[in-house]
C-alpha cells in the first residue's frame, strides 16, 4: 500500500478555501484515492474518492495531477462545523476488497 | 445517520473477561468491516466479512474473533481483554458497488469499551 503523508493540522477562518494536500508518491497504476472525515468520537465519514484528474461532488473537491504522486482535498467556503479529522487515503483497486489503511490525518480547525 | 448501528454504545469491564460488540449493517450491504480506535494506534482495520464469509484480516489479535451470521449482522468477541483494548471499535458497511470501485464504508456510531 502507497504511504501517505500530509499536514498533522491546519488553521482556517469561517468562509474561507480550505486546501489539504496528500502526498503518496508510490501510488500504483490501479490505486484509487478517498478521502474520509471524521468528529471527535464518531466514525469516519466518506467525503470523495477520484483517480486522476478533478472530482467534485456537493461537498468538496479533488484534484490529482497527472503524476498522480499527490492530491488536494479542497473545502469551499468552510464553516465551524468542518472541524474534523481528515484521512487520506489510497486504496488498492484491484483486489476485490475495500480495507482501509487510515494514516494519522489532518487536524482541520476552523475559527469564527 | 450512516444507517450502521452498533451495540452497546459504551461498555465497561475489568481485565480477564470477554464481551460481544453487536453491529448490524446498512440494508442490503453485504460487507462488514471492524476497525479500532485507540489513541495510540489510531484506527485500525481489524477484519472483513462479506455474505457471512471472512473476507481480510488486518491487525487482529488472536484472543478477538469475529462472524457474520446469516441475516448479515456481525459479531465482534474480544477475550481475555487487557488494559490495552480499551478503545472506539467500529463498525462499517458496504454495498456491492454497481458501476466501477467504490470506496465509500458506513461507519456506526462505534461501541466505546473500557478495561479496567
Amino acid at each position: 500500500l502507497a504511504k501517505t503523508t500530509q499536514p498533522i493540522s491546519m488553521d482556517s477562518y469561517e468562509g474561507q478555501e480550505v486546501n489539504i494536500t496528500c502526498s503518496h508518491n508510490n501510488i500504483a497504476t490501479n490505486d484509487y484515492i478517498t478521502w474520509y472525515q471524521q468528529f471527535p468520537s464518531q466514525g469516519p465519514r466518506f467525503i470523495i474518492q477520484g483517480y486522476k484528474t478533478k472530482v467534485t461532488n456537493e461537498v468538496a473537491s479533488l484534484f490529482i495531477p497527472a503524476d498522480r504522486k499527490s492530491s488536494t482535498l479542497s473545502l469551499p467556503r468552510v464553516s465551524l462545523s468542518d472541524t474534523a479529522v481528515y484521512y487520506c487515503l489510497v486504496v488498492p483497486g484491484n483486489t476485490g476488497f475495500q480495507k482501509l489503511v487510515f494514516g494519522t490525518g489532518t487536524r482541520l480547525l476552523v475559527s469564527p | 445517520d450512516s444507517g450502521v448501528t452498533q451495540t452497546p454504545k459504551h461498555l465497561i469491564t475489568a481485565t480477564g473477561q470477554r464481551v460481544t460488540l453487536r453491529c448490524s449493517p446498512r440494508s442490503g450491504d453485504l460487507s462488514v468491516y471492524w476497525y479500532q480506535q485507540s489513541l495510540d494506534q489510531g484506527l485500525q482495520f481489524l477484519i472483513q466479512y462479506y455474505n457471512g464469509e471472512e473476507r481480510a484480516k488486518g491487525n487482529i489479535l488472536e484472543r478477538f474473533s469475529a462472524q457474520q451470521f446469516p441475516d448479515l449482522h456481525s459479531e465482534l468477541n474480544l477475550s481475555s481483554l487487557e488494559l490495552g483494548d480499551s478503545a472506539l471499535y467500529f463498525c462499517a458497511s458496504s454495498p456491492k458497488p454497481t458501476s466501477g470501485p467504490s470506496y465509500e464504508q458506513y461507519f456506526g456510531p462505534g461501541t466505546r469499551l473500557t478495561v479496567t
